[in-house]
């Protein structure tokens, strides 16, 4: 079974262009979460979404993210007019359900780099 | 919000001793504590997880105790080996309805020298 897919691995992204962040989760499940994770820090969470359906968006900033996950493909997490502040790594995990009865599965994430 | 506390921020131990992480959470309301393992440059892979009705777990080399009264909870390496060398994180959530997302420590990195 192959696990989280994220790509691309590394992204660069001049200031003001727009990045997308890929993320298939594993087969069969339909919960996806994403986190960032600034150098030498811990994961912070940013949104949740399941099939169609953004469940809690409350660690995503209001501005310039989104986040969709289509009844079909990946999960997308968009990141428009980026700044320098952006660079970071993101990952995503899954899980079969939506709460702790299934632990959250990590991608090898996304690292954006802001030139 | 939940708020999770994590020490030490590095803990370095020779090889075959004991490492401990300890960690604190403020909400009451958190019941899942997973702790991932993540090694330089790569995903966190979940190495161990408790839950409430429970107080301690134990996989092999490494344990997990819970003191939901004190909202602490701690990991435990026992005969730890270079391959341990990697930053830990403990997380926090509850797992009723929607709000299971997970908030993390800070992490700690764990240097096993020979």
């Amino acid at each position: 079974n192959a696990g989280v897919m994220q790509n691309p691995r590394h992204l660069v992204r001049r200031r003001g262009q727009e990045a997308r962040l890929r993320c298939s989760p594993v087969k069969g499940h339909s919960h996806v979460y994403w986190y960032r994770q600034l150098p030498e820090e811990g994961l912070k969470f940013m949104v949740y979404l399941q099939k169609e359906n953004i469940i809690d968006e409350s660690g995503m900033p209001k501005e310039r993210f989104s986040a969709e996950f289509p009844k079909e493909g990946p999960s997308i997490l968009r990141i428009q007019q980026v700044v320098r502040g952006d660079s970071a790594a993101y990952f995503c995990a899954s899980s079969a359900m939506g709460n702790s009865n299934q632990p959250q599965h990590f991608g090898d994430g996304t690292r954006l780099s802001i030139l | 919000g939940e708020n999770v506390e994590q020490h030490p921020s590095t803990l370095s131990v020779q090889e075959g001793d004991s490492a401990v992480i300890k960690c604190t959470y403020s909400d009451s309301a958190s019941n899942y504590f997973p702790w991932y393992k993540q090694e330089l440059g790569k995903r966190p892979q979940l190495i161990i997880d408790i839950r409430s009705n429970v107080g301690e777990k134990k996989d092999q080399r490494i344990a997990v105790t819970l003191n939901k009264t004190a909202k602490h909870f701690s990991l435990h390496i026992t005969e730890t080996q270079p391959e341990d060398s990697a930053v830990y994180f403990c997380a926090a959530s509850p797992s009723t309805g929607t709000a299971s997302k997970l908030t993390f420590g800070t992490g700690t990195r764990l240097q096993v020298t020979l």
